[in-house]
């Protein structure tokens, strides 16, 4: 089945340790994106990308940072510069529009982050 | 600039009831709008979508939405709703025409629905 897999579930950081989220797609979808999800926050968006070996910025992008090295893989690497990052990540994606059809997103089943 | 408004950050509705949860958007120009569910500890799951065409969408679960282009609203509704309908509800739009894919989002709306 097609979908998207985010790994690991629960993910577990010391203070001043990068950590690396993954997320992978068999969807042949084009653009993938990275969201955090704080409660009573919705979904920010942190980073994107609609092509491989090209991504931009989202609203909370410091103290992240990605690679989109092929189109199955987006993964997300959370630095010691992000101050407080326990928090439940999502990934994203979809695919190229054509004509007047447009698509929403399929999501992963999220990365809960915590810093110990 | 875009937004979406979800006015309501709790909805209780018992079982069997009506319910509706509320979505307002601003956009420049013709919008594409969705909706997802949330579980606990889970991704978010595509519930419908209003492109083009009919005002009134059905989707998954026996949910529909309007969609109220003077209103600039798409509100989720479900004759009657189920315990299990309780969960996070998040309305999203985007333009129908451009690049940008990206998706705005509303904060969400937190559905409880008492047996």
């Amino acid at each position: 089945d097609g979908g998207i897999t985010q790994s690991p579930k629960y993910l577990f950081r010391k203070e001043g340790q990068n950590v690396t989220l993954s997320c992978e797609q068999n969807l042949n979808h084009d653009a993938m994106y990275w969201y955090r999800q704080d409660p009573g926050q919705g979904l920010r968006l942190i980073y994107y990308s609609q092509i491989v070996n090209d991504f931009q910025k989202g609203d909370i992008a410091e103290g992240y940072s990605v690679s989109r090295e092929k189109k199955e893989s987006f993964p997300l690497t959370v630095t010691s510069a992000q101050k407080n990052p326990t928090a439940f990540y999502l990934c994203a994606s979809s695919p190229r529009d054509r004509g007047s059809s447009s698509y929403g997103y399929t999501f992963g089943s999220g990365t809960r982050l915590t810093v110990v | 600039a875009q937004s979406v408004a979800q006015p309501e950050d709790q909805v209780n509705v018992a079982e069997g009831n009506p319910l509706t949860v509320k979505c307002t958007y601003s956009v420049s120009g013709n919008p594409y709008l969705f909706w997802y569910v949330q579980y606990p500890n889970r991704g978010l799951q595509f519930l419908l979508k209003y492109i083009t065409g009919d005002n009134l969408v059905k989707g998954s679960y026996g949910f529909e939405a309007e969609f109220n282009k003077s209103q600039t609203s798409f509100h989720l509704k479900k004759p009657s709703a189920l315990v299990s309908d309780s969960a996070l509800y998040f309305c999203a739009v985007r333009l129908s025409a451009g690049n940008n894919r990206k998706l705005i989002w509303g904060l969400g709306t937190s559905l409880a629905v008492n047996p």
